[in-house]
């Protein structure tokens, strides 16, 4: 399995700002996720961070309001950008270490609430 | 569309008792499964992932699949209070991401 941790736990942040999402995992990874759930709701699947380029991208999520970075094998983030209440939610960052199978582990999620 | 389809629930069983959670898949080229804990404001935890036609047993957990009739399944035998979750059912078909289920969930009465 892969130790993954979020940064931060949880923010509450005001209307038209940006928080960014900061997910690390302890060892080197073949894919990185970037999911929302809201409450009560599933994951929904925001993007898939490619490492040295540009973010692939779900229906209905756009580069401008979620900016996503990879840099290296172990280090993603992602930006929630002018931030509206319809933001909040829980963003859980999810990674797969090889590339057989699928499997894949979730963060311990990033709360975040707008006001 | 790559579907994963789960009863919502809540599917309410008596601690001792086996529960059963069902999980149906619309891709007939799903490769793997898998079935995730998710306890209410944590986030997913991997429990098992199977790939093979039958039975899949790690401690109380079992899961099943059934290829032909594109079903997967988790038993938990001698379910505990502990075990009252959201159980989600994720398919992978070779592509880059897994398809969810909504999720079941699971009351355990003391």
């Amino acid at each position: 399995s892969a130790v993954i941790s979020q940064k931060p736990s949880r923010d509450i942040c005001q209307r038209g700002t940006s928080l960014t999402i900061q997910c690390q995992v302890d060892s080197q990874v073949t894919m990185m996720f970037w999911y929302r759930q809201q409450p009560g709701q599933s994951l929904t699947l925001i993007a898939t961070a490619n490492q040295g380029s540009e973010a692939t991208y779900e229906s209905g999520f756009v580069i401008d309001k979620f900016p996503i970075s990879r840099p290296n094998l172990t280090f993603s983030t992602l930006t929630v950008s002018n931030m509206s209440p319809e933001d909040s939610s829980i963003y859980l960052c999810s990674v797969r270490p090889g590339q057989g199978d699928g499997t894949q582990y979730f963060g311990p999620g990033t709360r975040l609430t707008v006001l | 569309q790559k579907e994963v389809e789960q009863n919502s629930g809540p599917l309410s069983v008596p601690e001792g008792a086996i529960a059963s959670l069902n999980c149906t898949y619309s891709d007939r080229g799903s490769q793997s499964f898998f079935w995730y804990r998710q306890y209410s404001g944590k986030s997913p935890e991997l429990i098992m992932f199977i790939y093979s036609n039958g039975d899949k047993e790690d401690g109380r957990f079992t899961a099943q699949l059934n290829k032909a009739s594109q079903y997967v399944s988790l038993l938990i035998r001698d379910s505990q209070p502990s075990d009252s979750a959201t159980y989600l059912c994720a398919a992978y078909s070779g592509y880059s991401t897994l398809t969810f289920g909504k999720g079941t969930m699971l009351l355990v009465s003391p």
